[in-house]
C-alpha cells in the first residue's frame, strides 16, 4: 500500500486567496484526521471523519476553515480566506478500527506558507 | 479536558547514555501510543501500549505504561546519534479512535 497521500507538498500563497488540501487515506481505513502543526502549538486535531461522516470538528479554529470527505478515498481541507497565521504544516492520517492496534498512518504533510 | 503532558520538553544527550522521557496524561486511557517525528518528516509509530504494566521493546527503546499512574515512559538504552528525533506520547480514552497528543520531546544525541 502507498500510504496516506496528500498534495501538495508545499503551498505558498498569498493572504485572502483560498488554499484547497488533499488526502487520500490507506485503502481500508474508515477513519480520517486532519491535523495542524506549529512550533507554538504543537500538533492540533482538526477534524476527524468516521466512514466519510465529520465526528468531531470542533478544532477547525475558524469558519474560515472546511473539511469534506466525498468518499471512502477522498478528503480536502479547504481555508478561504487564507492568513498569515495559518500557515503550518498539515498532516493527514487515517486508521482502521476494530484492530487491536489502530495506529494512525500519517501522510508526508503540506507546508503551508500564507505571505 | 484531557491534558497529556511530556517532560523533557528538550533533550540533549551524549551517545551511549541512558535517558527516559515521561509522558503524564490526565484521564483514564485505553491505549497510549508512541510517535516519532524526524525533522521535516512525518510521524511514525513507535508503539502501542494497551494495558497496565505492558511493555514494549524495539532496539534501544523501551516503552511501559503505568495506567494507575497514568504515566507512560520510553527509554533509550546506550543512546546514538540515529535516535535523534521528536518523540510524541499520544491517548485514547474510551477506546476511540481520536487520540490526544503530548507536547513533544525532542531528542538530540550527541556524538
Amino acid at each position: 500500500d502507498a500510504g496516506v497521500i496528500q498534495s501538495p507538498r508545499h503551498e505558498v500563497t498569498e493572504m485572502g486567496q483560498e488554499v484547497t488540501l488533499r488526502c487520500k487515506p490507506i485503502s481500508g481505513h474508515d477513519y480520517l484526521f486532519w491535523y495542524r502543526q506549529t512550533m507554538m502549538r504543537g500538533l492540533e486535531l482538526l477534524i476527524y471523519f468516521n466512514n466519510n461522516v465529520p465526528i468531531d470538528d470542533s478544532g477547525m479554529p475558524e469558519d474560515r476553515f472546511s473539511a469534506k470527505m466525498p468518499n471512502a478515498s477522498f478528503s480536502t481541507l479547504k481555508i478561504q480566506p487564507s492568513e498569515p497565521r495559518d500557515s503550518a504544516v498539515y498532516f493527514c492520517a487515517s486508521s482502521l478500527s476494530g484492530t487491536t492496534r489502530s495506529f494512525q498512518y500519517f501522510g508526508a504533510g503540506t507546508r503551508l506558507s500564507v505571505l | 479536558e484531557l491534558k497529556v503532558e511530556q517532560n523533557p520538553l528538550f533533550l540533549s544527550m551524549q551517545e551511549g547514555k541512558n535517558y527516559t522521557i515521561y509522558c503524564n496524561y490526565s484521564t483514564t486511557s485505553d491505549r497510549l501510543y508512541w510517535y516519532r517525528q524526524d525533522p521535516g518528516k512525518s510521524l511514525e509509530s513507535l508503539f502501542v501500549l494497551l494495558s497496565n504494566g505492558a511493555v514494549k521493546q524495539e532496539g534501544r527503546l523501551m516503552a511501559s505504561l503505568d495506567t494507575k499512574a497514568r504515566l507512560s515512559t520510553l527509554h533509550i538504552t546506550a543512546a546514538v546519534h540515529d535516535l535523534s528525533a521528536t518523540y510524541f506520547c499520544a491517548v485514547s480514552p474510551g477506546g476511540y479512535q481520536k487520540v490526544t497528543f503530548g507536547t513533544g520531546t525532542k531528542l538530540q544525541v550527541i556524538p
